[in-house]
């Protein structure tokens, strides 16, 4: 695709539900980041995937929180059992091995 | 372990000032740094990178700098205006094949008031 697309672009659940958000990387991009951002922080690191696979995933805060990607192209960041403190904009991230990092526009999860 | 820095956390300052970001890294060895703009509600948008060879580089009113030797970075904003307000992340590529590829800072926060 034209960019980096995340869907969707909000999302409000209520404690305890599951959710799954979504990321589409440019076309023939390698390298995938997921990041999240909280309320007046930075962004904090969650998983990289260089292909299909995650060779660092030690950002993900818990065993509530997964990646997978398949095909070298979609990836799923899923949370389980949300916490309030899960709320966030989570942004992903793709680039071809070490250049340029192009993101999207970021899923807002808000936990209620 | 591969870090970046970035200081300050958060900066107000006044329309038409400057401000040096700051940024200072562990990753080695070292491809790149970049440095991004990430306005409110948006994805962070690429501003300047910068290779080990390079010193300086300036966009317009934004001037990075970069000392390899002692691994660090700055970004300088000339003549502030309101649509500097954003977040700015400094972003290191090391050239090592295991681990994360492109590390990435927490940014800092930069408010322009009128």
């Amino acid at each position: 695709g034209a960019g980096v697309s995340q869907s969707p672009s909000n999302k409000v659940t209520e404690k305890g539900k599951d959710v799954e958000l979504r990321c589409d990387p440019i076309s023939g991009h390698t390298a995938l980041y997921w990041y999240r951002q909280s309320l007046g922080q930075g962004l904090e690191f969650l998983i990289y995937f260089q292909g299909n696979s995650a060779p660092d995933k030690s950002g993900l805060p818990s065993d509530r929180f997964s990646a997978e990607r398949t095909g070298g192209s979609v990836s799923t960041l899923t949370i389980q059992r949300t916490q309030q403190e899960d709320s966030a904009v989570y942004l992903c991230a793709s680039s071809l091995n070490r250049a340029e990092a192009f993101f999207g526009q970021g899923t807002r999860l808000t936990v209620v | 372990k591969n870090q970046v820095e970035q200081s300050p956390q958060s900066l107000i300052i006044l329309e038409g000032k400057n401000c040096t970001l700051q940024c200072n890294y562990t990753v080695s060895p070292f491809s790149n740094l970049r440095w991004y703009k990430q306005d409110t509600g948006r994805g962070p948008v690429s501003l300047t990178i910068m290779t080990f060879s390079e010193n300086t580089k300036s966009n317009g009113r934004y001037t990075a700098t970069l000392d390899a030797d002692t691994k660090q970075s700055s970004l300088h904003i000339t003549a502030s205006q309101l649509s500097d307000s954003a977040s700015y992340i400094c972003v290191v590529s090391g050239l090592s094949q295991a681990g994360t590829a492109l590390i990435f800072g927490k940014g800092t926060t930069l408010s322009v008031s009128s």
